[in-house]
């Protein structure tokens, strides 16, 4: 099973949105509601922010937010802020029961 | 609160066999609703899932590592284990454990992670 495909950076202004990408296949993302995101700073272990493509745990802002459509499930985060700046790692479950994970995509925020 | 904490080598020779092991604290890993994990982050950043165990020993592994990674769970002591045989340069990476939920198994509990480097 390949790895689900990201871009490998973004930016946007401080205040401003920004979407991230995570494409697969339908024996993956377009299958199944069970993608995820991460959010990753420098040193640190990954973060659940979404999970089963729009659900957000528990603490995590409503700025962040997940959406699919066909193969490809996205992230968005509005109102950007200085500690958003980290890299994201898309997830999700596939038809042969394994976790695939993204490229991850680091968000600049300028 | 419920944290995970990574223990184990951090140098382990070629084709050695590398053991790390997860220690929960705060919590139990006997419950069903969740799912005991590793995830490994090589030095590019990339990550890779390794495989889960349930807490009765049921184990979904990376179907790329499947021949040379074994899992294991100790209720009792809260501890979860990987056992990663044959180890070359390119199973040098920072290992995670986490705690997953659901069916499609996001994680939502992270240890800190432990750096494995594969050298003679």
């Amino acid at each position: 099973q390949s790895a689900l495909t990201q871009p490998p950076s973004a930016s946007a202004s401080l205040g401003q949105s920004v979407t991230i990408s995570c494409t697969g296949t339908n024996s993956d993302v377009g299958g199944y509601n069970f993608v995820s995101w991460y959010q990753q700073h420098p040193g640190k272990a990954p973060k659940l922010m979404i999970y089963e493509v729009t659900r957000r745990p528990s603490g995590v802002p409503d700025r962040f937010s997940g959406s699919k459509s066909d193969n490809t499930a996205s992230l968005t985060v509005s109102g950007l802020q200085a500690d958003d700046e980290a890299i994201y790692y898309c997830t999700s479950h596939t038809d042969t029961n394994i976790l695939i994970v993204g490229g991850g995509t680091k968000l600049t925020v300028l | 609160q419920d944290q995970l904490q990574e223990s184990g080598p951090g140098l382990v020779k070629p084709l050695q066999t590398l053991s790390l092991t997860c220690t929960l604290s705060g919590g139990s890993t006997d419950s069903g609703a969740h799912y005991w994990g590793w995830i490994r982050q090589y030095p590019g950043k990339a990550l890779e899932w390794i495989g889960f165990i349930s807490y009765v020993g049921d184990t979904f592994y990376n179907p790329s590592l499947q021949s040379r990674i074994t899992m294991s769970i100790d209720t009792s002591k809260t501890q979860f284990s990987l056992r990663l045989t044959s180890v070359t340069s390119a199973d040098t990476a920072v290992y995670y454990c986490a705690r997953a939920f659901g069916f499609g198994v996001p994680m939502d509990l992270w240890g800190q992670g432990t750096t494995v480097s594969v050298s003679s």
